[in-house]
């Protein structure tokens, strides 16, 4: 099976701040790859597929790339609305695998 | 108005059996794959299984296969996951999700329903 890896675990930003999310896969899943965001109490949101396919809706300042086995999620201004917990999710495989989790917490 | 409706969860003792169901409506269900999707009290998402639009194809995690069935009704718009042999480790909120024809991802979610497997 396809492992994903999130680093960090936990991102302390401020409002205003450009913040980087990176996800590693155990082996290459070409541009495989969904982002996802969830706040407390709520459901996960899609925010990108294809590494770097915006959702529709989704604000500009979210971003994608990479492809193979790294990827990164960057906002280049964080919003108050940003603060949530992000996951990439791989599909290249017929299985689909989630990564453990960014917080990204006000500092 | 995409809606999915999860329903079925409750408190479940440990080898025990618990079917989900998943009503949709709002779009066109037999058009779409869809796919469930769990969380642990506190934890991240886990990928259960997806199915394809007829129902003809169908992927587990490795975690749930051969104990986990996913199925759907395309005539009622309603998916379904029959768990047996449940274990405390498949405790969760159970998301019932569509999979986008253009994302391939899960571009919808229901609120989930609640699964506590526990004597």
């Amino acid at each position: 099976d396809i492992q994903m890896t999130q680093s960090p675990s936990t991102l302390s930003a401020s409002v205003g701040d450009r913040v980087t999310i990176t996800c590693r896969a155990s082996q290459s899943i070409s541009s495989g790859l969904a982002w996802y965001q969830q706040k407390p109490g709520k459901v996960p949101k899609l925010l990108m597929y294809k590494a770097s396919t915006l959702e529709s809706g989704v604000p500009s300042r979210f971003s994608g790339s990479g492809s193979g086995t790294e990827f990164t999620l960057t906002v280049s201004s964080l919003q108050p609305d940003d603060f949530a917990t992000y996951y990439c999710q791989q599909y290249n495989s017929y299985s689909r695998t989630f990564g453990q989790g960014t917080k990204v917490e006000i500092k | 108005e995409v809606q999915l409706l999860e329903s079925g969860g409750g408190l479940i003792q440990p080898r025990e059996s618990l079917r989900l169901s998943c009503a949709a409506s709002g779009f066109t269900f037999s058009t779409y794959a869809m796919g469930w999707v769990r969380q642990a009290p506190g934890k991240g998402l886990e990928w259960v299984s997806s199915i394809s639009d007829n129902g003809g194809v169908a992927f587990y995690a490795d975690s749930v296969k051969g104990r986990f069935t996913i199925s759907r009704d395309n005539s009622k718009s309603t998916l379904f996951l029959q768990m047996n042999s449940l274990r405390a480790e498949d405790t969760a909120v159970y998301y019932c999700a569509k999979i986008g024809l253009i994302s391939s991802n899960f571009d919808y979610w229901g609120r989930g329903t609640l699964v506590t497997v526990s004597s």
